[in-house]
Formats: C-alpha cells, sequence, structure tokens
C-alpha cells in the first residue's frame, strides 16, 4: 500500500486563490520531507526541503512568501501555493525516506491547474 | 554540482522490441546512489531501481536490466519485449553522499517512451 499520501490529487482553481497540499508519511515519522515541481513534459525540480519543526530550506530561485511549507508534526507537511497565478500550474509531489539508506517514497502528486 | 543527463528525448518502438535507455551521470563523490523511476501518464512516480556506487554488478529483474558502468558514467536502462503497458517517462537520478536520500537528489530529464501495438 501507499507509504505516502498526498492529497488532493488535482485542483481547479481561479488567478488569486490560496491552495494547499497535504503531504502525509503513512507508515513511519518523518523529520524530513521534499517538494518536487514537474512543468508539462520536463524533469522534476526540487523546490523546498521540509523540516519537522524548523524552516524549511527552498532551492534558489522558490519564492518562500510564495510557496509556505509547514511541517508541524513527524507524519504531516503541507505547501501552501499563496495567490496563485496560471504560471504557477503545474505537477507538484512530494518525497520522504524513512531512514538512511532507504530509497524515497513519492506521494501520487498533485496537479495544480489555475485559471 | 552533479547532474543527469538522459540524451533521448522520445523513442518508439514497436512491441517485443527490446529499447535501451541511456543515462550518464557527473558527480565529484565517490559514495552516491543512481535510480530508475517510472512515471506513467497518470503522473506518480515508480521506483525501479536503487544502485550504490561501490556495486558494478548488472541486475536484472524480469524484463528489466541495468547496466551500470563506472568507467563511463553510465546507467543504462534496457526493457526485452517491450510491451504498451511500458509507455511512459523514465527518469533516471542521482544523489550524493553516504546515506541521505533527499538533499542532493537530482533527476534527468527523462525519457519519453512510447511502445505501439
Amino acid at each position: 500500500g501507499a507509504v505516502v499520501s498526498q492529497h488532493p490529487s488535482r485542483v481547479i482553481c481561479k488567478s488569486g486563490t490560496s491552495v494547499k497540499i497535504e503531504c502525509r508519511s503513512l507508515d513511519f515519522q518523518a523529520t524530513t520531507m521534499f517538494w518536487y515541481r514537474q512543468f508539462p513534459k520536463q524533469s522534476l525540480m526540487l523546490m523546498a526541503t521540509s523540516n519537522e519543526g524548523s524552516k524549511a530550506t527552498y532551492e534558489q530561485g522558490v519564492e518562500k512568501d510564495k510557496f509556505l511549507i509547514n511541517h508541524a508534526s513527524l507524519t504531516l507537511s503541507t505547501l501552501t501555493v499563496t495567490s496563485a497565478h496560471p504560471e504557477d500550474s503545474s505537477f507538484y509531489i512530494c518525497s520522504t525516506h524513512p531512514l538512511s539508506g532507504q530509497p524515497q517514497h513519492f506521494g501520487d502528486g498533485t496537479r495544480l491547474s489555475i485559471l | 554540482a552533479q547532474k543527469v543527463t538522459q540524451a533521448q528525448t522520445e523513442i518508439s518502438v514497436v512491441e517485443k522490441e527490446d529499447v535501451t535507455l541511456d543515462c550518464v551521470y557527473e558527480t565529484r563523490d565517490t559514495t552516491y546512489y543512481l535510480f530508475w523511476y517510472k512515471q506513467p501518464p497518470s503522473g506518480e512516480l515508480v521506483f525501479l531501481i536503487r544502485r550504490n556506487s561501490f556495486d558494478e554488478q548488472n541486475e536484472i529483474s524480469g524484463r528489466y536490466s541495468w547496466n551500470f558502468q563506472k568507467s563511463t558514467s553510465s546507467f543504462n536502462f534496457t526493457i526485452t519485449a517491450s510491451q504498451v503497458v511500458d509507455s511512459a517517462v523514465y527518469f533516471c537520478a542521482l544523489s550524493e553522499g553516504a546515506g541521505n536520500y533527499g538533499q542532493n537528489f537530482v533527476f534527468g530529464p527523462g525519457t519519453r517512451l512510447s511502445v505501439l501495438p
């Protein structure tokens, strides 16, 4: 069964709306989770590293005020796209890994479409 | 900085043909991990294989096989007797370091494989 649950799987909303995406680790505690973004026909790019109980680490070029990350518990990280615009339309996917040395587990992704 | 190159953007084959997806990587670390993931049209990432830098043994899993050559920094993936269900985008990925897969986890650009009936 799924190890990482990501919700919602698809969002369609109007420009200016804020959208929250949840990533849950189902079978283990995850002190670190990762958020990726994938534009159509492109690869996955790491946006940020979410750390439980502390601030997220953002990759260069990713606006931290635009993409708010909260990792308040060991099983849940949330990504909020604030005041989303059409250029934020993308496929967002989270991941985590249970132990050092184990491969990452990815959520099924969230397809965000901003009209 | 590490880098992953998948020179083949798109490949089309006819069912039952064998197909090899190329992956070339760059890293300064001596300890690293290589991965292959499959992304079907539905979008989720399906883990296929992980290989660490100290294990150059080739691997076969059913119709899938992987050839790891440190001398050429390549980690190629072969599908034997391809099937329509193999149609997907395949990503090669690299993670540097001894155990932390999150930081420095880099995906290649992907190869879109279309298997025609």
